[in-house]
Protein backbone atom coordinates (compact mmCIF):
# COMPACT_ATOMS: atom_id res chain seq x y z
CA UNK A 1 0.00 0.00 0.00
CA UNK A 2 1.16 3.39 -0.88
CA UNK A 3 3.07 5.23 1.86
CA UNK A 4 2.80 8.56 3.65
CA UNK A 5 3.28 11.41 0.90
CA UNK A 6 4.16 14.91 1.25
CA UNK A 7 4.33 17.59 -0.87
CA UNK A 8 6.11 19.20 -2.36
CA UNK A 9 9.52 17.49 -1.60
CA UNK A 10 11.39 20.98 -2.37
CA UNK A 11 10.39 24.56 -1.42
CA UNK A 12 12.29 27.83 -1.64
CA UNK A 13 10.50 30.64 -0.23
CA UNK A 14 11.28 34.72 0.71
CA UNK A 15 11.08 35.95 4.61
CA UNK A 16 7.50 37.08 5.03
CA UNK A 17 5.65 35.03 2.64
CA UNK A 18 3.52 32.14 3.44
CA UNK A 19 3.73 28.59 2.80
CA UNK A 20 1.74 25.62 2.78
CA UNK A 21 2.72 21.90 2.95
CA UNK A 22 0.43 18.83 2.43
CA UNK A 23 0.67 15.51 3.86
CA UNK A 24 -1.67 12.24 2.59
CA UNK A 25 -1.33 9.79 5.16
CA UNK A 26 -1.75 6.04 4.64
CA UNK A 27 -4.65 4.97 3.78
CA UNK A 28 -7.06 4.29 6.62
CA UNK A 29 -4.57 6.66 8.99
CA UNK A 30 -7.16 8.95 10.67
CA UNK A 31 -3.92 10.76 13.04
CA UNK A 32 -1.29 12.99 10.83
CA UNK A 33 1.18 14.28 13.11
CA UNK A 34 3.81 16.76 12.15
CA UNK A 35 7.53 17.50 13.19
CA UNK A 36 9.96 19.99 12.12
CA UNK A 37 13.74 18.88 11.79
CA UNK A 38 16.97 20.88 12.10
CA UNK A 39 20.29 20.69 12.76
CA UNK A 40 20.33 23.13 15.64
CA UNK A 41 17.36 22.00 17.58
CA UNK A 42 16.81 18.55 16.11
CA UNK A 43 12.71 16.38 15.68
CA UNK A 44 10.52 19.02 17.40
CA UNK A 45 7.26 18.04 17.43
CA UNK A 46 4.56 20.44 15.87
CA UNK A 47 0.85 19.37 15.88
CA UNK A 48 -1.19 16.55 15.56
CA UNK A 49 -4.28 16.07 14.02
CA UNK A 50 -7.46 13.26 14.49
CA UNK A 51 -10.04 13.52 12.42
CA UNK A 52 -9.80 16.71 11.53
CA UNK A 53 -9.44 17.99 14.92
CA UNK A 54 -6.24 19.75 16.50
CA UNK A 55 -5.42 17.32 19.24
CA UNK A 56 -1.97 18.14 20.72
CA UNK A 57 -0.03 20.84 19.77
CA UNK A 58 3.71 21.34 20.65
CA UNK A 59 5.54 24.55 21.61
CA UNK A 60 5.94 27.01 18.69
CA UNK A 61 4.03 30.19 17.59
CA UNK A 62 1.01 30.87 15.96
CA UNK A 63 2.63 31.42 13.31
CA UNK A 64 2.29 27.69 12.28
CA UNK A 65 -0.80 26.35 12.16
CA UNK A 66 -2.62 23.48 9.87
CA UNK A 67 -5.36 21.69 9.57
CA UNK A 68 -7.41 18.07 8.86
CA UNK A 69 -9.80 17.48 5.92
CA UNK A 70 -12.25 14.57 6.07
CA UNK A 71 -10.40 12.45 4.25
CA UNK A 72 -7.62 12.71 6.74
CA UNK A 73 -5.17 14.41 4.53
CA UNK A 74 -3.20 17.59 6.43
CA UNK A 75 -1.96 20.56 5.54
CA UNK A 76 0.49 23.10 7.50
CA UNK A 77 0.77 26.42 7.00
CA UNK A 78 3.49 28.90 8.33
CA UNK A 79 3.30 32.70 7.79
CA UNK A 80 5.64 35.23 8.05
CA UNK A 81 8.60 32.95 7.23
CA UNK A 82 11.57 33.68 8.73
CA UNK A 83 15.28 32.63 8.41
CA UNK A 84 15.04 29.61 10.94
CA UNK A 85 12.05 28.64 9.27
CA UNK A 86 14.28 26.60 6.83
CA UNK A 87 14.20 22.78 8.04
CA UNK A 88 12.91 19.79 7.45
CA UNK A 89 9.43 19.01 7.75
CA UNK A 90 8.06 15.57 8.45
CA UNK A 91 4.95 14.13 8.47
CA UNK A 92 3.70 11.07 10.72
CA UNK A 93 0.50 8.79 10.20
CA UNK A 94 -0.84 6.65 12.87
CA UNK A 95 -4.08 4.15 12.55
CA UNK A 96 -5.54 5.86 15.90
CA UNK A 97 -4.40 9.22 18.29
CA UNK A 98 -2.22 8.54 21.58
CA UNK A 99 -2.26 4.61 21.18
CA UNK A 100 1.10 2.97 23.39
CA UNK A 101 0.58 0.08 20.54
CA UNK A 102 0.02 2.48 17.55
CA UNK A 103 3.07 3.06 15.50
CA UNK A 104 3.99 6.10 13.64
CA UNK A 105 4.68 6.13 9.39
CA UNK A 106 6.71 9.18 8.20
CA UNK A 107 6.85 10.09 5.11
CA UNK A 108 10.30 12.10 3.32
CA UNK A 109 9.70 15.58 4.02
CA UNK A 110 9.36 18.96 2.73
CA UNK A 111 13.09 20.54 2.73
CA UNK A 112 11.85 24.01 3.20
CA UNK A 113 14.45 27.44 2.58
CA UNK A 114 13.64 30.60 3.49
CA UNK A 115 15.91 33.01 1.99
CA UNK B 1 9.31 16.82 31.67
CA UNK B 2 9.88 14.17 29.14
CA UNK B 3 13.44 13.58 27.29
CA UNK B 4 15.83 11.36 25.73
CA UNK B 5 19.46 11.50 25.80
CA UNK B 6 21.91 9.52 23.04
CA UNK B 7 25.69 9.43 23.07
CA UNK B 8 26.82 12.06 20.43
CA UNK B 9 28.34 10.81 17.17
CA UNK B 10 29.92 10.88 14.74
CA UNK B 11 30.20 6.97 15.33
CA UNK B 12 32.61 5.57 12.42
CA UNK B 13 33.13 1.75 12.67
CA UNK B 14 34.82 -0.60 10.14
CA UNK B 15 32.09 -3.54 8.40
CA UNK B 16 31.94 -6.38 10.69
CA UNK B 17 32.48 -4.34 14.11
CA UNK B 18 30.12 -4.02 16.68
CA UNK B 19 27.58 -1.81 17.71
CA UNK B 20 26.42 -0.19 20.29
CA UNK B 21 24.49 3.49 20.66
CA UNK B 22 23.22 4.88 23.83
CA UNK B 23 20.17 5.71 24.91
CA UNK B 24 18.63 6.95 28.21
CA UNK B 25 15.31 8.76 29.12
CA UNK B 26 13.66 10.67 31.28
CA UNK B 27 9.85 10.03 31.58
CA UNK B 28 6.98 9.85 33.85
CA UNK B 29 6.02 6.45 34.14
CA UNK B 30 6.67 3.44 31.83
CA UNK B 31 6.57 5.04 28.25
CA UNK B 32 6.58 3.22 24.44
CA UNK B 33 10.28 3.49 23.69
CA UNK B 34 11.31 3.40 19.74
CA UNK B 35 14.60 3.38 17.47
CA UNK B 36 14.18 5.34 14.11
CA UNK B 37 16.86 5.45 11.34
CA UNK B 38 17.31 8.37 8.86
CA UNK B 39 19.31 7.74 5.32
CA UNK B 40 20.69 10.62 3.43
CA UNK B 41 17.50 12.87 1.92
CA UNK B 42 14.92 10.49 3.27
CA UNK B 43 12.44 10.83 6.41
CA UNK B 44 12.31 8.42 9.21
CA UNK B 45 11.80 4.99 9.24
CA UNK B 46 10.58 2.52 12.19
CA UNK B 47 13.50 0.38 13.08
CA UNK B 48 12.02 -1.54 16.44
CA UNK B 49 9.94 -0.54 19.16
CA UNK B 50 9.02 -1.68 22.60
CA UNK B 51 6.06 -1.20 24.78
CA UNK B 52 6.86 -1.83 28.14
CA UNK B 53 9.84 -3.14 30.55
CA UNK B 54 12.28 -5.90 29.87
CA UNK B 55 10.51 -6.09 26.18
CA UNK B 56 13.24 -6.82 23.62
CA UNK B 57 12.62 -5.16 20.06
CA UNK B 58 14.43 -6.22 17.08
CA UNK B 59 14.80 -5.80 13.51
CA UNK B 60 17.39 -6.29 10.47
CA UNK B 61 20.09 -7.56 13.00
CA UNK B 62 19.77 -4.60 15.38
CA UNK B 63 18.58 -5.10 18.68
CA UNK B 64 17.61 -2.83 21.75
CA UNK B 65 16.19 -3.92 25.10
CA UNK B 66 13.52 -1.72 27.66
CA UNK B 67 15.19 -1.65 30.66
CA UNK B 68 13.47 0.41 33.21
CA UNK B 69 16.12 -0.33 35.91
CA UNK B 70 18.19 2.27 34.34
CA UNK B 71 16.37 3.94 31.82
CA UNK B 72 17.68 2.99 29.11
CA UNK B 73 17.51 1.11 25.68
CA UNK B 74 20.61 0.87 23.99
CA UNK B 75 20.81 0.10 20.11
CA UNK B 76 22.85 -2.78 19.07
CA UNK B 77 23.98 -4.88 15.93
CA UNK B 78 26.52 -7.67 15.75
CA UNK B 79 27.92 -6.99 12.40
CA UNK B 80 27.44 -3.72 10.77
CA UNK B 81 27.30 -3.30 7.15
CA UNK B 82 28.10 0.03 5.09
CA UNK B 83 24.34 0.25 4.54
CA UNK B 84 24.03 0.91 7.81
CA UNK B 85 25.07 4.18 7.49
CA UNK B 86 22.67 6.44 8.10
CA UNK B 87 21.22 8.82 11.54
CA UNK B 88 20.04 6.88 14.50
CA UNK B 89 17.32 8.08 16.87
CA UNK B 90 16.09 7.18 19.72
CA UNK B 91 12.39 8.37 20.97
CA UNK B 92 9.95 7.89 23.54
CA UNK B 93 5.85 8.29 22.86
CA UNK B 94 4.66 11.20 25.29
CA UNK B 95 1.69 11.41 27.60
CA UNK B 96 -0.07 13.25 25.31
CA UNK B 97 1.09 10.53 22.29
CA UNK B 98 3.72 12.62 20.36
CA UNK B 99 6.86 11.29 19.82
CA UNK B 100 10.10 12.75 21.91
CA UNK B 101 13.30 12.44 20.16
CA UNK B 102 16.99 12.40 20.61
CA UNK B 103 19.22 14.43 18.63
CA UNK B 104 20.40 11.18 16.94
CA UNK B 105 23.61 9.46 16.24
CA UNK B 106 25.32 9.74 12.99
CA UNK B 107 26.84 5.96 11.53
CA UNK B 108 29.46 5.63 9.38
CA UNK B 109 30.54 2.30 8.18
CA UNK B 110 33.77 2.33 6.39
CA UNK B 111 34.19 -0.81 3.99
Amino acid sequence: KAGVTQTPRYLIKTRGQQVTLSCSPISGHRSVSWYQQTPGQGLQFLFEYFSETQRNKGNFPGRFSGRQFSNSRSEMNVSTLELGDSALYLCASSLGQGSPNYGYTFGSGTRLTVV
Amino acid sequence: GNSVTQMEGPVTLSEEAFLTINCTYTATGYPSLFWYVQYPGEGLQLLLKATKADDKGSNKGFEATYRKETTSFHLEKGSVQVSDSAVYFCALRGSQGNLIFGKGTKLSVKP
